[in-house]
């Protein structure tokens, strides 16, 4: 069964510094997203793409946060200067154009700002 | 926006007992709505979904509710097995925006 791709699984990093993630979605699935996932609380969207075009990143902290897209096949997820409230699971997930409201997630990346 | 509540944040049930989980959404506009499990360090999956034209669905012990005049929605899980612990999360969406998700719901299944 194809899966949602992402690496690292694990980031631990000091606070000001830079981190990326990327993300790899299913063969096929024009819809990428990023979403956010605090310890004990339900995902939060930060941005969608429709293959290389952001559709909604308004809850994106854009001075600090920024994703692309550019081949309209993976992603990076950067955050510059990373701060100790960044710690959080950020989970990749993408879906059929057809079908978007079922989403597919990756296992996610766990980063620890330390 | 959309705004979905869930509850309760934490359920324990014997094994075998059934577990209900609620929801209730803000958006009269949201016509979908899916519930995912998420197993400890795990990614979270669909398990199952309903949309606004039926009331209920059912997949062996899964069963999803729909009550659109009062907006909200339930999942059942009967015959609870350990193998069914895990965080579930309700969500909604009108399919123009993307999925908003409730604050999760910890199950534990006692043997």
């Amino acid at each position: 069964e194809a899966e949602v791709a992402q690496s690292p699984r694990y980031k631990i990093t000091e606070k000001s510094q830079a981190v990326a993630f990327w993300c790899d979605p299913i063969s096929g699935h024009a819809t990428l997203y990023w979403y956010r996932q605090i310890l004990g609380q339900g995902p939060e969207l930060l941005v969608q793409f429709q293959d290389e075009s952001v559709v909604d990143d308004s809850q994106l902290p854009k001075d600090r946060f920024s994703a692309e897209r550019l081949k309209g096949v993976d992603s990076t997820l950067k955050i510059q200067p990373a701060e100790l409230g960044d710690s959080a699971m950020y989970l990749c997930a993408s879906s059929l154009v057809a079908e978007n409201e079922k989403l597919f997630f990756g296992s996610g990346t766990q980063l620890s700002v330390l | 926006g959309e705004n979905v509540e869930q509850h309760p944040s934490t359920l324990s049930v014997q094994e075998g007992d059934s577990a209900v989980i609620k929801c209730t959404y803000s958006d009269s506009a949201s016509n979908y709505f899916p519930w995912y499990k998420q197993e400890l360090g795990k990614r979270p999956q669909l398990i199952i979904d309903i949309r606004s034209n039926v009331g209920e669905k059912k997949d062996q012990r899964i069963a999803v509710t729909l009550n659109k005049t009062a907006k909200h929605f339930s999942l059942h899980i009967t015959e609870t097995q350990p193998e069914d612990s895990a965080v579930y999360f309700c969500a909604a969406t009108s399919g123009n925006t993307p999925l908003v998700f409730g604050k999760g719901t910890r199950l534990s299944v006692i043997a």
